[in-house]
């Protein structure tokens, strides 16, 4: 399995709050990727980067911002959560950015917003 | 935003069946398909990179076409078993990066 943690796992949060969620990677892989998960809706990119403080915005990038100081860690601000923001969100990583390449998922946190 | 649909939502097929489902995407742009495995409480896997027009892969039991030219790849599996049950998504990669997921296709083998 690659090496892909994210942390916390499961949060209860209320509305207006700033949530930090994190993910790490032990593999090395250049691309990181931020996705949440919603009943209908599949999978859908919020933030990724390409290198270390290189990020751009995907899908559904408004209400996020991301940071990455570290080859290993990419980091998914909620600055002010709302409850449209409760979903399951999952951490990727992959070689390169282009689609030769599959992507590899971390476990997912659960987050709430209350 | 771009769409990429799959079908059918959900199946359930006997023990020893065989089924197919179906990926649609957009035919502009393309890049890459990829086809993932994702069982319940874990991450999705990846079962295939497909990039060029008429690629066929195959793993197993399983095994998946791409036709870029009309916007399509099928996900075939043979002779489904129990521990085929999982949601299996595609993911449209645009020229630009971009990776575009399906809903996709829950699939129960009954044994």
């Amino acid at each position: 399995d690659a090496g892909i943690t994210q942390s916390p796992r499961h949060k209860v949060t209320e509305t207006g709050t700033p949530v930090t969620l994190r993910c790490h990677q032990t593999e090395n892989h250049r691309y990181m990727y931020w996705y949440r998960q919603d009943p209908g809706h599949g999978l859908r990119l919020i933030h990724y980067s390409y290198g270390v403080k290189d990020t751009d915005k995907g899908e559904v990038s408004d209400g996020y911002s991301v940071s990455r100081s570290k080859t290993e860690d990419f980091l998914l601000t909620l600055e002010s959560a709302t409850s449209s923001q409760t979903s399951v969100y999952f951490c990727a990583i992959s070689e390169s950015s282009s689609g030769d390449n599959e992507q590899f998922f971390g476990p997912g946190t659960r987050l709430t917003v209350l | 935003i771009l769409n990429v649909e799959q079908s059918p939502q959900s199946l359930h097929v006997q023990e020893g069946d065989s089924t197919n489902f179906t990926c649609s995407f957009p035919s502009s742009n393309f890049y890459a398909l990829h086809w993932y495995r994702w069982e319940t409480a874990k991450s999705p896997e990846a079962l295939f990179v497909m990039t060029l027009n008429g690629d066929e892969k195959k793993k197993g039991r399983i095994s998946a076409t791409l036709n870029t030219k009309e916007g399509y790849s099928y996900l075939y599996i043979k002779g489904s078993q129990p521990e085929d049950s999982a949601t299996y998504l595609c993911a449209f990669i645009s020229t630009g990066n971009q990776f575009y997921f399906g809903t996709g296709t829950s699939l129960t083998v009954i044994p």
